[in-house]
């Protein structure tokens, strides 16, 4: 089974609206962190946010929101107010367990693209 | 904050040469590295996890003798493709390893990447 599915492949969105990026987990570890990345064109894996899974508030960076859905574990980013530089690839991404360095697991992605 | 130099950031070989790809922590030691592939239109795959002074830790489906990886300093790791072909052609990035929890909130940090084009 997939640990990070990522079910919208491409979108678009007109440029000042806001946009959610879905993400939907499964892991059986109480603990874990997911991560939310913008991928640009140039290839360089950019982080935007953090959820920690025991984070009782949803997290929020500037315009980049996460809506955490514990129990249906889903992890949906939300881009306020888009911006024509946001058009890119987003990856949501697990770590599990409590160590620090364990790897990431990445979903498939979805190509973010913003109208003018 | 951390960074990741990684090198080159493209590199087209022949089929059949081998190709060293360098990732160098600037400002901080990396215990551990992680190195990813990705292919076009794909996402991030693991391909091995390297400790440094030890054995990488490879992935299945993951060649250990194609794609050699060092890590003999805490501040460089090198991944080489050995006997490189066409379909090796890729998109390779390294992510150091987060210190703590804590640091691990504000993302495990990324080289920019290499394109590697295997003609």
């Amino acid at each position: 089974a997939q640990k990070i599915t990522q079910t919208q492949p491409g979108m678009f969105v007109q440029e000042k609206e806001a946009v959610t990026l879905d993400c939907t987990y499964d892991t059986s570890d109480q603990s874990y962190g997911l991560f939310w990345y913008k991928q640009p064109s140039s290839g360089e894996m950019i982080f935007l946010i953090y959820q920690g899974s025991y984070d009782e508030q949803n997290a929020t960076e500037g315009r980049y929101s996460l809506n955490f859905q514990k129990a249906r574990k889903s992890a949906n980013l939300v881009i306020s107010a888009s911006q024509l530089g946001d058009s890119a690839m987003y990856f949501c991404a697990m770590r599990e367990g409590r160590e620090a360095g364990n790897m990431l697991t990445f979903g498939g992605g979805t190509r973010l693209m913003v109208k003018p | 904050g951390a960074v990741v130099s990684q090198h080159p950031s493209r590199v087209i070989c022949k089929s059949g040469t081998s190709v060293k790809i360098e990732c160098r922590s600037l400002d901080f030691q990396a215990t551990t590295m992680f190195w990813y592939r990705q292919f076009p239109k794909q996402s991030l795959m693991l391909m091995a996890t390297s400790n440094e002074g030890s054995k990488a830790t490879y992935e299945q489906g993951v060649e250990k003798d194609k794609f050699l990886i060092n890590h003999a300093s805490l501040t460089l790791s090198t991944l080489t493709v050995t006997s490189a072909h066409p379909e090796d052609s890729s998109f390779y990035i390294c992510s150091a390893r987060p210190r703590t929890i804590q640091g691990a909130r504000y993302g495990y940090t990324f080289g920019s990447g290499t394109r590697l084009t295997v003609v």
